[in-house]
């Protein structure tokens, strides 16, 4: 079973700051890595797919690059709906399994 | 637009099962995967498993197989994901996400996009 890792388990940033967000795979999963974040009490939302394309009516501000076992989530300028808690996500070949990493919490300094 | 809406929240004793629903509307609800993701309060993210609505063929996440069956009611547009042998440790806010791309277009499960608003379940003695 692939295991993702995220780093930091949390971030503190100022409105402004560029955030960079960590994911690491346990062995290649080629570009099937996706980001999502998540709001208290809310469900996910895809932010990123394909490790570096944008989901719909997602802001420019996010970016994802990376791919075979290295992912980067960043935000260009953290605005203040963006601190939330940002999971990654692969998916493997068949029978097309998922699993998520552990998260990283993007709160105020 | 594209909704997904569950079923009410559930209080369970443990060693029973749960049924939760899933009502889609706004897209053809054969033509997209549709995944259960499950979230024990404070952590993280689990997958469960996803479901063809189409055929009805299913993948389950390793941990669940053998207590989890997903199924649809295509009359209904509604997707069904049920646990048995509850315990404590199921106590979660259970997900239904659709896939983001329909099958005619990818062909596999892919991504999340949208996602239910949840559904709690509370298995307690």
């Amino acid at each position: 079973e692939i295991v993702l890792t995220q780093s930091p388990d949390t971030l503190s940033m100022s409105p402004g700051e560029r955030a960079t967000l960590s994911c690491r795979a346990s062995q290649s999963v080629s570009s099937y890595l996706a980001w999502y974040q998540q709001k208290p009490g809310q469900a996910p939302r895809l932010l990123i797919y394909d490790a570096s394309k944008r989901a719909t009516g997602i802001p420019a501000r996010f970016s994802g690059s990376g791919s075979g076992t290295d992912f980067t989530l960043t935000i260009s300028s953290l605005e203040p709906e963006d601190f939330a808690v940002y999971y990654c996500q692969q998916r493997t070949d068949w029978p097309y399994g998922f699993t998520f990493g552990p998260g990283t919490k993007v709160d105020i300094k | 637009q594209v909704q997904l809406m569950q079923s009410g929240a559930e209080v369970k004793m443990p060693g029973a099962s749960v049924k939760v629903s899933c009502k889609a509307s706004g897209y053809i609800f054969t033509g997209y995967h549709m995944h259960w993701v499950r979230q024990a309060p404070g952590q993280g993210l689990e997958w469960m498993g996803w479901i063809n609505p189409n055929s009805g063929g299913t993948n389950y996440a390793q941990k669940f197989q053998g207590r989890v069956t997903m199924t649809r009611d295509t009359s209904i547009t509604t997707s069904f994901m049920e646990l048995n042998s509850l315990r404590s440790d199921d106590t979660a806010v259970y997900y239904c996400a659709r896939d983001r791309n329909s099958m005619a277009s990818a062909g596999v499960p892919n991504w999340f996009d949208p996602w239910g608003q949840g559904t709690l379940v509370t298995v307690s003695s």
